[in-house]
């Protein structure tokens, strides 16, 4: 069974950083590219970040560009994403989600995890 | 980047009825589409793949057609599982889109 379980979120001051994990399991890791969805509670769904199964292809969405780092360290089946100069629009409950296949586009979100919560408010 | 437009907003629907979503790209995306469906206080689900594939284990009431632009899903008789709010996603090029989602509500 794959399981996905984030942990990292919390409450930050407007600013600062925080950085989200993801634990992969069920499923070998190195062979599926992954993401970060983020939802604002009651709204609707935002990709993130996607990453390929080598890292060597990743990209953003507009919103966190330059900001937002994915990345992944295949040996630990670990999934990481590095929040920088984060602001209240950040605010959300952000999903590690897997990829159906190697690469984060020509496919779907196959499997989600449960998602950790990231309050950005001073 | 793709805009993925999806409408209704919502519907109110009762258990048996036919229901229809459909999902429209700002560019062609072939049929790079997949529709998911998010329960209150869940993780979404995917439900159709490739625009027309149904996922593995989702009931054959649900259904999705198009290429291109414009999608539809559709489920041919609702259940009461059913209400929750779905979603489309372009999988054709990055980034990723999601449209605004539909909540299907009881009648």
């Amino acid at each position: 069974e794959v399981q996905l379980v984030e942990s990292g979120g919390g409450l930050v001051q407007p600013g600062r950083s925080l950085r989200l994990s993801c634990a992969a399991s069920g499923f070998t890791f190195d062979d599926y590219a992954m993401h970060w969805v983020r939802q604002v509670p009651g709204k609707g769904l935002e990709w993130v970040a996607g990453i390929t199964w080598n890292s060597v292809k990743i990209d953003y969405a507009d919103s966190v560009k330059g900001r937002f780092i994915i990345s992944r360290d295949n040996a630990k089946n670990s999934l990481f994403l590095h929040m920088n100069s984060l602001r209240s629009e950040d605010t959300a409950l952000y999903y590690c989600a897997k990829s159906d296949n190697w690469n984060f586009v020509g496919g779907s979100i196959d499997n989600w995890g449960q998602g950790t919560l990231v309050t950005v408010s001073s | 980047d793709i805009q993925m437009t999806q409408s209704p907003s919502s519907v109110s629907a009762s258990v048996g009825d036919r229901v229809t979503i459909t999902c429209r790209a700002s560019q062609g995306v072939s049929s790079w589409l997949v529709w998911y469906q998010q329960k209150p206080g869940k993780a979404p689900k995917v439900l159709i793949h490739s625009a027309s594939s149904l996922q593995s284990g989702v009931p054959s009431r649900f259904s999705g057609s198009g290429s291109g632009t414009d999608f539809t899903l559709t489920i041919s008789s609702l259940q009461p599982e059913d209400f929750a709010t779905y979603y489309c996603q372009q999988a054709n090029s990055s980034p990723l889109t999601f449209g605004g989602g539909t909540k299907v509500e009881i009648k």
